[in-house]
């Protein structure tokens, strides 16, 4: 069983340009979740979705970052317009389905991208 | 009042030895805390989880030790390797279906052989 996958696992942009990642959460899991963690820091909540709805949104800087997760596909996270205060590790989680204050709230990381902006 | 608060910053012990890793929050509508190990280079890892009704749980040489009264919680590693040399992050989740990790500062441990 395959666990979460996500990338690209090195992504390098320029100041000004656009930046997606891409993550595949385990098999079975309906829940998705956006961390970033700077160097030498903690994980920062940014996005909690579900298939098709942003539950959570309230860790997302208001411009230029956005979070989908259709129907079909992987969870997207884009960043536009880069700046140098982007460069992190962004990772993502999933969860199996379920209500909170069971095995919903196990939350299993991917590899993470790390995201360079030059 | 979301934070969680994660001591010490760094710890070194010998072989066999039992580090211990603390944190302490303040909103008493968390209900949820995990532990996860990271190792450089890659994605945290869950170790183990507990819930306010208990005070301890074990799984293998990981135990977390919660204290609900002082809004503490602990993790030890008994009889520790080499290979236990990571970064450590204590978490917290809001009850109810927030699914958002509040997430220490982590301690990074290293053991020496």
């Amino acid at each position: 069983n395959a666990g979460v996958m996500q990338n690209p696992r090195h992504l390098v942009r320029r100041r000004g340009q656009e930046a997606r990642l891409r993550c595949s959460p385990m098999k079975g899991h309906s829940h998705v979740y956006w961390y970033r963690q700077l160097p030498e820091e903690g994980l920062k909540f940014m996005v909690y979705l579900q298939k098709e709805n942003i539950i959570d949104e309230s860790g997302m800087p208001k411009e230029r970052f956005s979070a989908e997760f259709p129907k079909e596909g992987p969870s997207i996270l884009r960043i536009q317009q880069v700046v140098r205060g982007d460069s992190a590790a962004y990772f993502c989680a999933s969860s199996p389905p379920g209500l909170a204050g069971g095995l919903r709230d196990e939350q299993f990381f991917g590899p993470g991208t790390r995201l360079t902006v030059l | 009042q979301q934070q969680v608060k994660q001591s010490p910053q760094s710890l070194i012990v010998q072989k066999g030895g039992i580090p211990i890793i603390n944190c302490a929050y303040e909103n008493t509508a968390f209900d949820y805390f995990p532990w996860y190990q990271q190792f450089p280079g890659k994605g945290p890892a869950l170790l183990i989880a507990i819930r306010p009704d208990v005070s301890e749980k074990k799984e293998g040489r990981f135990t977390i030790s919660f204290n609900k009264s002082a809004k503490q919680f602990s993790l030890h590693i008994m009889d520790s390797q080499p290979g236990d040399s990571a970064t450590y992050f204590c978490a917290a989740n809001l009850m109810g279906n927030t699914g958002k990790l509040i997430f220490g500062q982590g301690t990074t441990l290293q053991v020496k052989p």
